[in-house]
């Protein structure tokens, strides 16, 4: 158990639609981060919160946004989804240190 | 550029044999190095970590790992392997980035286990 929980476990959404990922991290972990795991490839980071404040993102398109609140909890939205947004998606959380906590991810299907 | 790669993409031993997999990684500081395992539709599970010190880490499940830091490798080992091993296996190198770390993945290696 990391102590990290993502909602939902799966969903299906339908292209142009919006969809809100969430997820609470361990009490303290002030970072939290997202990646996108495609079917057949390894994780992929989309961008990371500190206090609040998005500070780093991957090769991601601002369709996909965050959200990190007060009490550890974040979200991943993702506007306009295409196909290709089909996957499952981890959220990690950490304190200042080099070790990510995983949850055991949402996953997406785009339909 | 900072990557990491698992030169295999699938594997298929036999149970009892013994197994390795590779893990290269580019990376121009000391890494942090990680090998997780994923079952088919399930998150990550933490089979080890390498931060500091003696470069031979001990995981769960019997895993081990060597960090030869002349090789930038971090091969996973098992000396014999049974048949609830089979899943996917990920190296990630954690890299500094804005004050904290984001993890590089590989691609991963399928692993298969034979009766």
């Amino acid at each position: 158990e990391t102590g990290v929980t993502q909602s939902p476990t799966h969903l299906i959404k339908t292209r142009g639609q919006q969809v809100t990922l969430r997820c609470s991290s361990q009490s303290g972990h002030n970072t939290v981060s997202w990646y996108q795991q495609a079917l057949g490839q390894g994780p992929q980071f989309i961008f990371q919160y500190y206090r609040e404040e998005e500070n780093g993102r991957g090769n991601f398109p601002p369709r996909f946004s965050g959200l990190q609140f007060p009490n550890y909890s974040s979200e991943l939205n993702v506007n306009a989804l295409e196909l290709d947004d089909s996957a499952l998606y981890l959220c990690a959380s950490t304190w200042d240190t080099g070790e990510l906590f995983f949850g055991e991810g949402s996953r997406l299907t785009v339909l | 550029a900072q990557s990491v790669t698992q030169p295999d993409i699938h594997i298929t031993v036999s149970e009892g044999a013994s197994l390795e997999l590779r893990c290269n990684y580019s990376y121009g500081a000391t890494p942090y190095l990680f090998w997780y395992v994923q079952s088919p539709g399930q998150g990550l599970q933490l089979l080890l970590k390498y931060f500091s010190g003696d470069t031979l880490v001990q995981g769960i499940k019997g895993f081990e790992a060597e960090f030869k830091r002349s090789q930038s490798s971090f091969n996973l080992r098992k000396p014999s392997v049974h048949w609830s091993d089979a899943a996917e296996y990920f190296c990630a190198v954690g890299v500094s980035f804005s004050g904290t770390y984001k993890y590089i993945f590989g691609t991963g290696t399928r692993l298969k286990v034979l009766a």
